[in-house]
């Protein structure tokens, strides 16, 4: 159980261009999602949190219109690159919560990876 | 904010050799710690946690003891398997954010 997919796995885009990353929880419902961005070599930062119906909560650093979540179902939440560029390549990873275990238990998909040209 | 070292890779280990994986932390408050597994091509899996000073963590033959006093969490494992191959993640929670370390990329081979 509690198993989160996202779609897709990879995606290459051209600069300037606008990347969706679905994030989706198979088997249960998340009340809150999150998501984060991996560079190679460094920690997994945490970029925003979004609650089912809600606006997303940014991190400190992270531009809201350059990174669009929508978290408009209790199984869904996308997260929009828009207006992509090279230095956006990195690789992004969901986590979901269903808030019994507490704001520590999430669990957490497989990542998608962005590389834009 | 708080932060997470931890030991880099990749670490190679033959078959039922000991594992010892670093992780220190720095953290203002009193954080719950955590050790993740990433499987390839799965998402990070909780691998063990624990919520306060010497408290220890176990699950799957690993285990890290919470160090209050060397603000350490060390990840050992007696005699690892070539499926315990993965990249492992340590983690602290506080309030309600994570921070997580760079990873460490094991590989067992037979």
């Amino acid at each position: 159980g509690a198993v989160v997919s996202q779609h897709p796995s990879w995606v290459i885009c051209k600069s300037g261009t606008s990347v969706k990353i679905e994030c989706r929880s198979l088997d249960f419902q998340a009340t809150t999602m999150f998501w984060y961005r991996q560079f190679p070599k460094q920690s997994l930062m945490l970029m925003a949190t979004s609650n089912e119906g809600s606006k997303a909560t940014y991190e400190q650093g992270v531009e809201k219109d350059k990174f669009l979540i929508n978290h408009a179902s209790l199984t869904l939440s996308t997260l929009t690159v828009t207006s992509a560029h090279p230095e956006d390549s990195s690789f992004y990873i969901c986590s979901a919560s269903d808030g019994r275990g507490g704001w520590d238990t999430q669990y957490f998909g497989p990542g998608t990876r962005l590389t834009v040209l | 904010g708080d932060s997470v070292t931890q030991m880099e890779g990749p670490v190679t280990l033959s078959e039922e050799a000991f594992l010892t994986i670093n992780c220190t932390y720095t953290a203002t408050g009193y954080p719950s710690l955590f050790w993740y597994v990433q499987y390839p091509g799965e998402g990070l899996q909780l691998l063990l946690k624990a919520t306060k000073a010497d408290d220890k963590g176990s699950n799957k033959g690993f285990e890290a003891t919470y160090r209050k006093e060397t603000t350490s969490f060390h990840l050992e494992k007696g005699s690892v398997q070539v499926s315990d191959s993965a990249v492992y993640f340590c983690a602290t929670h506080t309030g309600n954010q994570f921070y997580f370390g760079t990873g460490t990329s094991l590989t067992v081979i037979p």
